[in-house]
């Protein structure tokens, strides 16, 4: 079956280090894809990771992916206020563009 | 270059009523993804064309709901009659020919059934 799971919510202090997690179900996902919403706005790729990889690092983003527990999770370094929005985990069955999404993770980022 | 845009951005209507939806995709993507997400859950995949054709539309949630992509360029989703459970966002998401490792999404149009 095609299920996609993550924590609804998490805040964090500014400067500190955000750890979002997702498991997913279905071993054949070619990417597996992290996306922001911010409030207002439509969904914006952040990053995503090629199934054969372990890590993924771009900037403050480091992606890590455990395919033996099928487990993805986002680090986001020093987070500041302006990356508080949702996060959704997305998983491409059969590698073409069909996603399938989690239900988001609302980052709260506080002073 | 413009990016997915979608129209309207908000729409209230009664339950009976119809409503479409648009999406005007990137220019010269083959590729035009309706997804939908409802009351916070998950965003869900509704259908898939490729052009004009409906590749998949294994997730569109019944008979009330109709999309069309005629000539290949933008899309209708057409909701009649709308029941409450309609009401979510509804997001369009572009990517060029074949294979792509990233889709461009729209805003989203928020549809309230009252």
């Amino acid at each position: 079956g095609e299920d996609v799971e993550q924590s609804l919510f998490l805040s964090v202090r500014e400067g500190d280090s955000s750890v979002i997690n997702c498991t997913y179900t279905d071993s054949s996902s070619t990417y597996l894809y992290w996306y922001k919403q911010e409030p207002g706005a439509g969904l914006q790729l952040l990053t995503y990771i090629f199934s054969n990889m372990d890590m993924k690092q771009d900037q403050r983003l480091t992606v890590l992916l455990n395919k033996k527990d099928k487990h993805l999770s986002l680090r986001i370094a020093d987070t500041q206020t302006g990356d508080s929005a949702i996060y959704f985990c997305a998983e491409s069955p059969g590698g073409y563009n069909k996603l399938i999404f989690g239900a988001g993770t609302r980052l709260a980022v506080h002073p | 270059e413009a990016g997915v845009t979608q129209f309207p951005s908000h729409s209230v209507i009664e339950k009976g009523q119809t409503v479409t939806l648009r999406c005007d995709p990137i220019s010269g993507h083959d590729n035009l993804y309706w997804y939908r997400r409802v009351m916070g859950k998950e965003i869900k995949f509704l259908l898939h064309f490729v052009k004009e054709s409906k590749q998949d539309e294994s997730g569109m949630p019944n008979n009330r709901f109709l999309a069309e992509r005629t000539g290949g360029t933008y899309s209708t989703l057409k909701v009649q009659p709308a029941e409450l459970e309609d009401s979510g966002v509804y997001f369009c998401a572009s990517s060029p020919q074949g294979a792509s490792t990233e889709a461009f999404f729209g805003q989203g149009t928020r549809l309230t059934v009252v």
